[in-house]
């Protein structure tokens, strides 16, 4: 089935440790997504690819790098920069008639 | 980008029609309107999409009125399992800076 993969579905970390979430979509998107929620709020935008080897940040960046080597794939990690981790990672890859498509999520803990 | 703004929550019982309205001014002539439905610890899903006017699928209505600057999404005839947040999504079909809003959270009752 086609589809949005993301793993792991749960995930601890330790302070000062960078952990990285994996996305892999096979629609054949070009553009990719990574969002973050926090409890009770809406999704905030992390970064975006449009192409491969091209990605774009969002409103949240700072502390998470990207990188897009194939189009399937889109991992996101959570650099310990980052100062408050604790989160749902949600992925999505976009298709051109204005539909995003969702992964299950990747709920990040900072132990 | 154009910016939304949805009401924080909206609670409605079984059976009655719930009707969320977006709020987005400032929305260009390109952007289309797009709708999508979160649960508990799950991605969004789309729900409806439209530019202007009324669309209808299986599962929601989307009025639109002709100056484009608010949207109205209409669920008929909720059940328990509506029970979920909907979020307004503005923006072109090209790929670009997608921002959500806060959503709006439904909660029905029996």
């Amino acid at each position: 089935d086609g589809g949005i993969t993301q793993s792991p579905k749960y995930l601890f970390r330790k302070e000062g440790q960078n952990v990285t979430l994996s996305c892999e979509q096979n629609l054949n998107h070009d553009a990719m997504y990574w969002y973050r929620q926090d409890p009770g709020q809406g999704l905030r935008l992390i970064y975006y690819s449009q192409i491969v080897n091209d990605f774009q940040k969002g409103d949240i960046a700072e502390g998470y790098s990207v990188s897009r080597e194939k189009k399937e794939s889109f991992p996101l990690t959570v650099t310990s920069a980052q100062k408050n981790p604790t989160a749902f990672y949600l992925c999505a890859s976009f298709v051109n008639t204005g539909e995003l498509f969702f992964g299950e999520g990747s709920r990040l803990t900072v132990l | 980008l154009a910016k939304t703004t949805q009401p924080i929550s909206m609670d409605s019982y079984e059976g009655q029609e719930v009707n969320i309205t977006c709020s987005h001014n400032n929305i260009a002539t390109n952007d289309y309107i797009t709708w999508y439905q979160q649960f508990p610890s799950q991605g969004p899903r789309f729900i409806i999409q439209g530019y202007k006017t009324k669309v209808t699928n299986e599962v929601a209505s989307l009025f639109i009125p002709a100056d484009r600057k608010s949207s109205t999404l209409s669920l008929p005839r909720v059940s328990l399992s509506d029970t979920a947040v909907y979020y307004c999504l503005v923006g072109e079909h090209s790929w670009g800076k997608l921002q959500f809003g806060a959503g709006t959270q439904v909660v029905v009752t029996p």
